[in-house]
């Protein structure tokens, strides 16, 4: 079965900061992946994903990026992070020819 | 474009009753929904799907919901509500031309004992 993860669980980091925020998937290959960010009570945006190993396409301009340095790893970055990056971040991870996506338990990072 | 649009944002039901969550889509053509549950801190889990099979879709825990054309809706209902449900739901809709997910604003509910 497949499984996907996410670490850290939880996050405190100063403004200015870097992130580095990381998420594997187990018992796929080739899956396609996302980066979502949840702010508190409000809905899901999606900001980035992935097809295939270094393809990454962001779907809003920010101070984040992602880099995708192996098939079932996705990895979500700053360089300065902002007061406004604060939120829930979630990963998830779909078949090519699927909709239905799965979601990993999800990172809270509080920027401070 | 396709969009879902959660009628309301808070629902408030007593253990034992039945549950309605009620959500609206619009799309150009024969969409896939889906319903996801997210309890606090969690990420979200999948209920239930509907893909152009079935109208009526049963999920898990006791979830089902109809999906209406006629009407553009696909609610969400369970005949007796458990303490253990009080989560927020979104329904989603897939997202044309891709394998992106569109989500509505979600509908928090609320179980009293």
């Amino acid at each position: 079965s497949q499984t996907i993860h996410q670490w850290p669980a939880t996050l405190v980091q100063p403004v200015g900061s870097p992130l580095s925020l990381e998420c594997t998937v187990e018992g796929t290959s080739n899956p396609n992946l996302y980066w979502y960010r949840q702010a508190a009570g409000r809905g899901l945006q999606l900001l980035f994903y992935s097809v295939g190993i270094g393809q990454i396409s962001s779907e809003v301009p920010q101070n984040l990026s992602a880099s995708r340095p192996q098939d079932r790893q996705f990895i979500l970055s700053s360089k300065k992070l902002l007061l406004s990056d604060s939120g829930f971040y979630l990963c998830a991870w779909n078949r090519g020819q699927d909709y239905e996506q799965y979601f990993g338990p999800g990172t809270r990072l509080t920027v401070t | 474009a396709q969009s879902v649009t959660q009628l309301d944002s808070h629902v408030s039901v007593s253990e034992g009753t039945p549950v309605l969550l009620r959500c609206n889509y619009s799309s150009s053509y024969s969409p896939s929904l889906f319903w996801y549950v997210q309890h606090p801190n969690k990420g979200l889990q999948l209920l239930l799907k509907y893909t152009s099979a079935a109208t009526l879709v049963k999920g898990i825990n006791g979830f089902e919901a109809e999906f209406k054309k006629s009407e553009t809706s696909f609610h969400l209902t369970k005949p007796s509500a458990h303490m253990s449900d009080a989560a927020e739901y979104f329904c989603v809709v897939g997202r044309a031309s891709s394998y992106k997910l569109i989500f509505g604003s979600g509908t928090r509910l609320l179980v009293r004992p």
